[in-house]
């Protein structure tokens, strides 16, 4: 089945430090790649995805780029605000059974 | 906007009590999930449907139940509920799925619940 690894958190940022959560997943087939996004107090929801190699994913300003060679898919943003303060999961899919989350990323970016 | 509601925010119950945990979307979407959310572990699918009386067991679907009667409620159920099944319990929806596509509509959130078994 899919497995997804994300980096251990919190993340602690100051406002408008450049911001790079890794992701790196192992699935069968050719995946599409998700990024969700949890504020607190709320579900989760999708922020950005790329269903094919070398597509690149964007909203609000954050980033991901899909490489099949590295099976990676690691978010970025040039400049974190204090709302952009939240849990991020990455998730791979290939059409089997349901979206596999990694186990999260929480950022804190302090004014 | 596609709005997953979830019934109750916090919910204490006792070990052993029967518990439901209701989930109702609005935008008429064939696949429904109930996830897990635990610190350090991520979200965990319990269950999903993706008809009406359709269900499939996620992957940690001991110890729950679930329900779909009607396709914009889907319920958990837990029969005996137990003190290892204290945790955040998300609702999602999602417009279809395909066995086999490379791409699925996304995911839909409630805003979760909150569950304590003591």
């Amino acid at each position: 089945g899919n497995s997804v690894t994300q980096m251990e958190g919190p993340v602690t940022l100051s406002e408008e430090a450049f911001l790079t959560i890794n992701c790196t997943y192992t699935a069968t087939g050719y995946p599409s790649l998700f990024w969700y996004v949890q504020y607190p107090g709320e579900g989760l929801q999708l922020l950005l995805k790329a269903t094919k190699a070398d597509d690149k994913g964007s909203n609000k300003g954050f980033e991901a780029t899909y490489r099949k060679e590295t099976t990676s898919f690691h978010l970025e943003k040039g400049s974190v605000q204090v709302s952009d303060s939240a849990v991020y999961f990455c998730a791979p899919y290939t059409g089997r059974r349901a979206l596999t989350f990694g186990s999260g990323t929480r950022l804190q970016v302090q004014p | 906007d596609v709005k997953v509601t979830q019934s109750s925010r916090y919910l204490v119950k006792r070990t052993g009590e029967k518990v439901f945990l209701e989930c109702v979307q609005d935008m008429d979407h064939e696949n429904m999930f109930w996830y897990r959310q635990d610190p350090g572990l991520g979200l965990r699918l319990i269950y999903f449907s993706y008809d009406v009386k359709m269900k499939e067991k996620g992957d940690i679907p001991e110890g729950y139940s679930v329900s779909r009667e009607k396709k914009e409620r889907f319920s958990l159920i837990l029969e005996s509920a137990s003190t290892n099944q204290t945790s955040m319990y998300l609702c999602a929806s999602s417009l279809y799925y395909q066995p086999g596509d490379s791409y699925n509509s996304p995911l839909h959130f409630g805003n979760g619940t909150r569950l304590t078994v003591t």
